[in-house]
């Protein structure tokens, strides 16, 4: 079955920084690779899609890479601001092609002042 | 934007009884729902697809009687609780897929505690 790594350990960074989060994958490569912000008592706010024939997209201050054969996404805030301190999961399509996304545990960013 | 709701954000509730759990989908119509619990510090469980006018399909592992799912309009899904009990404590999160959109974007309501004692 697929399995959605995302660095359980919290990401601290200073306000102003790039900051980078990684999302590796195992067995399957998805059709896409969705990001999301998950703020605490609250639910997930879609950012940014990225499909497998896309090496990047971009969002404002927002980027995403897609690397299939490492099988990896990396998520970049460049400009960081105490305002993006939340958790980010990334979520893939199952097989078949089916619009439903399986989520990763996500990864705590936090942005110092 | 695209806007789902939920009611209650916050139910305390004693063991045994039942909550219901309404997802509504504010300024689109969506066919199909999703259904997620979502426990502390881990990721979202997909429950069950709700769709429109036919039967739920739950997730292997989830009990379709205890998880009731009623999405009775294109804007309204309701999963009830049946006889909670402590272990269904959790973060419920429901979603809504744009009929009329792309199909690939989820819109996520804004979850409901629910502490069963």
């Amino acid at each position: 079955s697929q399995k959605i790594e995302q660095n359980s350990e919290a990401l601290n960074i200073q306000e102003g920084k790039t900051a980078t989060l990684t999302c590796n994958y195992t067995n399957y490569s998805p059709a896409y690779l969705q990001w999301y912000r998950q703020d605490p008592g609250r639910g997930p706010v879609f950012l940014l899609l990225i499909r497998e024939n896309e090496k990047e997209k971009r969002k404002e201050r927002l980027k995403v890479t897609f690397d299939t054969t490492l099988k990896q996404s990396l998520f970049h805030i460049t400009a960081s601001q105490p305002a993006d301190s939340a958790t980010y999961l990334c979520a893939l399509d199952m097989p078949g092609g089916s619009y439903i996304p399986t989520f990763g545990r996500g990864t705590s960013l936090i942005v110092h002042p | 934007g695209a806007v789902v709701s939920q009611h209650p954000s916050r139910v305390i509730c004693k063991s045994g009884t039942s909550v219901k759990i309404e997802c509504r989908s504010l300024d689109f119509q969506a066919t199909t729902m999703f259904w997620y619990r979502q426990f502390p510090k881990q990721s979202l469980m997909l429950m069950a697809t709700s769709n429109e006018g036919s039967k739920a399909t739950y997730e292997q592992g989830v009990e379709k009687d205890k998880f009731l799912i009623n999405h009775a309009s294109l804007t309204l899904s309701t999963l009830t609780v049946t006889s909670a009990h402590p272990e269904d404590s959790s973060f419920y999160i429901c979603s809504a897929v744009n009929s009329g959109g792309a199909g690939d974007e989820q819109f996520f309501g804004p979850g409901t505690r629910l502490t069963v004692l």
